[in-house]
């Protein structure tokens, strides 16, 4: 089954709002997630690393006050897209890494946005 | 800086061909991670393989290899008598301990009936 679960798998959203990701890890606790962007037809780029009660640290070139992340619990990331625009329009999936199964890295199964 | 490089963005072979795709990597750490990963249309990704960097054994998994190869930093895969099922992206990436990983920019993969 599941390790990781992401929701919601697709969302629509207008142009302006702001949408929330939700990444869970099911079987263990996790202190770091990890949230990736992927456009179309192109690679999977690291955004930034969710440290559980903590600031999360982003990767250069990603805007924190518009990617929003909250790593509340062992067990819970969410990222927040605010103000949502077209161009943010992409598929983000979040990771885990597992270290009591010698650094096994989980994917959760990936959010769709379009903002329209 | 660590860099993963899959030089094929496309390969279309006819179904049972072998094919491999191609890997290669740049990292200064001693200690690092290597994967594959294939990527469906539906976008999740589905893990085939990790290996750490002290093991350097190549593996077979029924139809798909992989070849490690340290002093060329390369990290192929080989899919022996592909089936149309095969057709997806494939991502090559790095890790270090931390858990990051670095993509390579993925091989399309269209095995025609």
């Amino acid at each position: 089954g599941a390790v990781v679960s992401q929701h919601p798998s697709r969302v629509i959203c207008k142009s302006g709002t702001s949408v929330k990701i939700e990444c869970r890890s099911l079987d263990f606790q996790a202190t770091t997630m990890f949230w990736y962007r992927q456009f179309p037809k192109q690679s999977l780029m690291l955004m930034a690393t969710s440290n559980e009660g903590s600031k999360a640290t982003y990767e250069q070139g990603v805007e924190k006050d518009k990617f929003l992340i909250n790593h509340a619990s062992l067990t819970l990331s969410t990222l927040t897209v605010t103000s949502a625009h077209p161009e943010d329009s992409s598929f983000y999936i979040c990771s885990v890494r597992s270290q009591g199964t010698g650094n096994t890295i989980y994917f959760g199964e990936g959010s769709w946005l379009t903002v329209v | 800086a660590q860099k993963v490089t899959q030089a094929q963005t496309e390969i279309s072979v006819v179904e049972k061909e072998d094919v491999t795709l191609d890997c290669v990597y740049e990292t200064r750490d001693t200690t690092y991670y290597l994967f594959w990963y294939k990527q469906p249309p539906s976008g999740e990704l589905v893990f085939l393989i990790r290996r750490n960097s002290f093991d350097e054994q190549n593996e077979i998994s029924g139809r798909y290899s992989w070849n490690f190869q340290k002093s060329t930093s390369s990290f192929n895969f080989t899919i022996t008598a592909s089936q149309v099922v095969d057709s997806a992206v494939y991502f090559c990436a790095l890790s270090n301990q931390g858990g990051k990983l670095i993509f390579g920019q993925g091989t399309e993969l269209s095995v025609k009936p």
